[in-house]
């Protein structure tokens, strides 16, 4: 598709489950953003690739996140022993390039709810 | 420590109205840029501009302008004669130039309800 897309675009569970959320970034981007978006709140870094790489990790909020992109084009996100807190709109952003100058393509999000 | 304040939680217009919306951005770093998003209600944030910190000039699009201000640290985003179209969440962010994965601060946001 022209857009980056995500799936599934609503994911509800229970406490404790495992998650994943795929997204398929705009071809031939070749930086990828995950963002993690709750209620009435601007989006929040989670992880950012260069290619197949995690370049930066910093905002994956513990190690119950894990996000990997193995052939450098759909990036996964992985939630293990999902909690309640967890529940937020996951967006996935991709960019022509790295660096400060690209601009960021992003999805329609993943709602998730942990119940 | 990098930031982005939007001081307005939400705002209400009657259509045809002018509207400000205000971001203050919060940085160390002497090159950096600023961004302003557009979130509708079906989610999908819209690039809307791009500037950077060498470049005061304002600019308009159409109904859309941006007043950038590094005296006061300041983007602010003003709509003309808004529309009921115009309804949805406004992001401001910035990147800092050191951050070589170009990863975004948003603001918390401003919702803008542009009533008939």
């Amino acid at each position: 598709g022209a857009g980056v897309s995500q799936t599934p675009s609503n994911k509800v569970t229970e406490k404790g489950k495992y998650v994943e959320l795929r997204c398929d970034p705009i071809s031939g981007h070749t930086a990828l953003y995950w963002y993690r978006q709750s209620l009435g709140q601007g989006p929040e870094f989670l992880i950012y690739f260069q290619g197949t790489g995690a370049a930066d990790d910093s905002g994956l909020p513990n190690d119950r996140f894990f996000a990997v992109r193995p052939e450098g084009s759909v990036s996964t996100l992985k939630i293990q022993r999902t909690e309640r807190g967890d529940s937020a709109v996951y967006l996935c952003a991709s960019s022509e390039v790295s660096g400060y100058t690209g601009e960021l393509f992003f999805g329609e999000g993943s709602r998730l709810t942990v119940l | 420590a990098q930031k982005v304040t939007q001081a307005q939680t939400e705002i209400s217009v009657v259509e045809k109205e002018d509207v400000t919306l205000d971001c203050v951005y919060e940085t160390r770093d002497t090159t950096y840029y600023l961004f302003w998003y557009k979130q509708p209600p079906s989610g999908e944030l819209v690039f809307l501009i791009r500037r950077n910190s060498f470049d005061e000039q304002n600019e308009i699009s159409g109904r859309y302008s941006w007043n950038f201000q590094k005296s006061t640290s300041s983007f602010n985003f003003t709509i003309t004669a808004s529309q009921v179209v115009d309804s949805a969440v406004y992001f401001c962010a910035l990147r800092e130039s050191y951050n070589q994965g170009g990863k975004l601060i948003f603001g918390q946001g401003t919702e803008l309800s542009v009533k008939p």
